[in-house]
Order: structure tokens, then sequence, then C-alpha cells
């Protein structure tokens, strides 16, 4: 156990929607990475929160953004979306000095 | 051409194989190297953390770092059913969570009776 908890489990959007996503990470863990996983690939970094602020963005377009909260939860936000937006989203919460530890993941279908 | 090449199998071996999971990397900045679990539609589970070249163990498990050929290896001993998952490695350039991980596409592992 990790930990990381990410909710909802699996979710099912229409194209052009939009979507919001949420993890809880422990106390401690001031550091906050999100992912998306395509089926058959690896994790592809989205961006990362450190102390509430953005702290790095992948190749990702701004129509994916997110919030860190003091409570050491975070929300991943996904406007317009695509069909290709369908994958795993993981989360993964980090303390200072440590590499990172991710949630069970969020599968989301786009039709 | 992707930073971090993996392949991803399937990789089919009896109970009791010895297992050797491997993965390529074009960035000599790369300084971390950790490999992942992943059971089929759960979040990535963290096996082994190393850094720059060398070996580490844990049970069952070693890790292996050759900085100088970009090549990182894991290998598993007295492989058993419950080892059957993809296997990621991943990559940073700085320790701790601040830094973004590269990760491989996975190498599916099925460990058969």
């Amino acid at each position: 156990e990790t930990g990381v908890t990410q909710s909802p489990t699996h979710l099912i959007k229409t194209r052009g929607q939009q979507v919001t996503l949420r993890c809880s990470s422990q106390s401690g863990h001031n550091t906050v990475s999100w992912y998306q996983q395509a089926l058959g690939q690896g994790p592809q970094f989205i961006f990362q929160y450190y102390r509430e602020e953005e702290n790095g963005r992948g190749n990702f377009p701004p129509r994916f953004s997110g919030l860190q909260f003091p409570n050491y939860s975070s929300e991943l936000n996904v406007n317009a979306l695509e069909l290709d937006d369908s994958a795993l989203y993981l989360c993964a919460s980090s303390p200072e000095a440590d590499t990172q530890y991710f949630g069970p993941g969020t599968r989301l279908t786009v039709l | 051409q992707k930073e971090v090449e993996q392949d991803p199998g399937p990789l089919s071996v009896p109970e009791g194989a010895i297992v050797s999971l491997n993965c390529t990397y074009s960035n000599s900045a790369f300084q971390y190297f950790m490999w992942y679990r992943q059971y089929s539609r759960k979040g990535p589970e963290l096996l082994m953390y190393t850094y720059s070249s060398g070996n580490k163990e844990d049970g069952r498990f070693t890790a292996q770092v050759d900085k100088s050929s970009k090549y990182i290896s894991l290998f598993i001993r007295d492989s058993q059913p419950s080892d059957s998952a993809t296997y990621l490695c991943a990559m940073s350039f700085g320790a701790g969570g601040g830094n973004k991980l590269t990760f491989g596409t996975g190498t599916q592992l099925k460990v058969e009776l």
C-alpha cells in the first residue's frame, strides 16, 4: 500500500466533455505528479505540483490542468475531451527526498 | 527514437527460472533508475531504486545499472506465478519526487507453473 488513493476508479465521458480526476496523497508528501498511461505504453509525465505550485510540465496541451491543495489532495482537469485521452491516469506522490509512489489510477474512456 | 527503450515481450518462463529484464536509454543525464511492477489494471508498484552505476539486491530481485553502456537490468531469481505482471523501467535526472520519471513501454512477464 502506497497510501495514495484516486477517484473515481473508472469513468466514461463523451468527446468534448470535461472531466476532473482526484488524488489523495500521504501526509507530508509535498510533491504530486500526474501521468497518462495509454494501453500497452509506459506512463507519460503530464505535470507536477510542489506545495500547490506547478513545478514542471510534460508535452501536454493547456486543456490539461491541475490543482494541489494544502490537505495533500490534488486534481487533474481535462477540458474538451478527445478520443485519444482514453487512458489510465496515475497520480504519484513523494516526500522531499524520495522517489514517487503511485496510486491505483483512474481509467478514463472517451466515446 | 524514444529516450527509453524496453522490449514489450511478452516473456514467458517456467516457475523457478531466472528472469532478466532490460532497458536501454539514450540520455546520459539520467542518474536515478527505478523498476516498477504493474499488475493488470493497477498502478505501478516500486520494486527497486538505484543511483548511478552498480548493483542493488533486495530479496529475489537484483537491479544493475551500467551507465557507460546506457543499459539497466532487473533480475528475478526463483520466479513465481505471482511475479506475472508488466515490469516498467523508469529513470530521472535528479533524486527525489521533484523530478519527472521517464518510463519504458514495459515488459509483460508470465511465469507458468
